[in-house]
């Protein structure tokens, strides 16, 4: 059974930084390319950022870009999004998402929330 | 980098069919065939419905099945169930090699 156990969300303030985490099982995550996925109080699912197999190659959205950094371990099976530079606007529950094929999504985690305020 | 246009909501009965559209541009929707559709209840992590425009992953219902016509695509549900109540979003590959989300649509069975 695939799981996404996302980790590492809370309450941060604005300019801050934190790191998110995200253990994957139950697939050989090595050979996934790993999206997170970000979705604010009440709003629609936006994309962030994409990393593939090798962890050598991301695609981040324009408004994390340069604050954001993604990255894997394959060794550990484990994800991450390091977010620096916090703004109010960051506050959302952030998905970890296993790719299927061309960006598409078939596993999702339960999520983390960040909550960036002072 | 502009989501697609879904409409916000749709609603219909049990046992009717209902239709949500998604309209995007020649560089997402109309470029590929990388087209997905996910519903999330709420509190809920989204699930993958369709993929490749018109594919049902493995145990997703054939009431749900997806389309796509230009740049406009679109999932239609039929014999509609109560449990069919959620969001959903559509998504697409895009020419920058990213991914764009609809705005969601909300689902309501009456």
């Amino acid at each position: 059974e695939v799981q996404l156990v996302e980790s590492g969300g809370g309450l941060v303030q604005p300019g801050g930084s934190l790191r998110l985490s995200c253990a994957a099982s139950g697939f050989t995550f090595s050979s996934s390319w790993m999206h997170w996925v970000r979705q604010a109080p009440g709003k629609g699912l936006v994309w962030v950022s994409r990393i593939n197999t090798a962890g050598t190659t991301t695609k981040y959205a324009d408004s994390v870009k340069g604050r954001f950094t993604i990255s894997r371990d394959n060794a550990k099976n484990t994800l991450y999004l390091q977010m620096n530079s916090l703004r109010a606007e960051d506050t959302a529950v952030y998905y970890c998402a296993k790719d299927l094929s061309f960006n598409q999504v078939d596993y999702w985690g339960q999520g983390t929330l960040v909550t960036v305020s002072s | 980098q502009s989501a697609l246009t879904q409409p916000a909501s749709v609603s219909g009965s049990p046992g009717q069919s209902i239709t949500i559209s998604c309209t995007g541009t020649s560089s997402d929707i109309g470029g590929y065939n990388y087209v997905s559709w996910y519903q999330q209840h709420p509190g809920k992590a989204p699930k993958l419905m369709i993929f490749d425009v018109s594919n049902r992953p493995s145990g997703v219902s054939n009431r749900f099945s997806g389309s796509k016509s230009g740049n406009t695509a679109s999932l239609t549900i039929s014999g509609l169930q109560a449990e069919d109540e959620a969001d959903y979003y559509c998504s697409s590959y895009t020419s920058s090699a990213l991914v764009l989300f609809g705005g969601g649509t909300k689902l309501t069975v009456l």
